[in-house]
């Protein structure tokens, strides 16, 4: 089974409609992300959490939410979609330890498609 | 503020020929630096990292790094590759106190049989 899993894989969704995209881990570690990848700009840090109780923006967090349920779970909500959000976008996990050298895990990625 | 650049977007290699993939960065303090490869409808994997110590660091599958303060350069290479070396490689940096990873642009190495 996937250390890092996605739900869905795929959605297609209109203009204006609210979208929550699911992340479980069982790696058992704190910290969670949330990327999205478009073509040619690679990925990009959308809000990251350290654990259930911290929760900071990345570097294009506007239009999108979070929500960290537990330690596994780590939802992004896009609250009122709009095409420019159309991308492939990643969930990752790592261990938390005193200095930032961690390993960041990937989940399979969401293609979300914004009509 | 780190970046990173990637400066081939895309790189053609026949099989069994060597290939290097460019990776420069811009920081004012100490970095870790990473490589991490996509395949096709997958996630990241990570390939190799530099954390301090040798500036050669080799990864899985056969890729090595060299870190070169000097030029602040990461470029990831490997001697002799394979079809199934086909994929997207993503440079990725991070800041020895901070929090977040930066990556580049990503390369899309193809190899032709």
């Amino acid at each position: 089974d996937a250390d890092v899993t996605q739900t869905p894989r795929n959605r297609i969704t209109k203009t204006g409609k609210r979208i929550m995209l699911e992340c479980s881990q069982t790696k058992g570690h704190d910290r969670m992300y949330w990327y999205r990848q478009d073509p040619g700009l690679g990925l990009r840090l959308i809000y990251y959490s350290f654990d259930v109780k911290d929760i900071n923006k990345g570097e294009i967090s506007d239009g999108y939410s979070v929500s960290r349920q537990a330690q596994a779970k780590f939802s992004l909500s896009l609250e009122s979609a709009i095409p420019n959000q159309t991308a492939l976008y990643f969930c990752a996990t790592s261990e938390s330890t005193r200095e930032p050298q961690e390993t960041q895990y990937f989940g399979p990625g969401t293609r979300l498609l914004v009509l | 503020a780190q970046s990173v650049t990637q400066l081939d977007s895309q790189v053609p290699v026949f099989e069994e020929a060597p290939v290097e993939l460019r990776c420069n960065y811009s920081s004012s303090v100490s970095v870790y630096l990473f490589w991490y490869v996509q395949y096709p409808n997958q996630g990241l994997q990570l390939l190799l990292k530099y954390l301090s110590g040798s500036t050669l660091v080799k990864g899985i599958n056969g890729f090595e790094a060299e870190f070169n303060k000097s030029q602040t350069s990461f470029h990831l290479r490997k001697p002799s590759v394979h079809i199934s070396d086909t994929a997207e490689y993503f440079c990725a940096v991070t800041r020895n106190t901070g929090n977040q990873f930066y990556f580049g642009t990503g390369t899309s190495l193809t190899v032709i049989p």
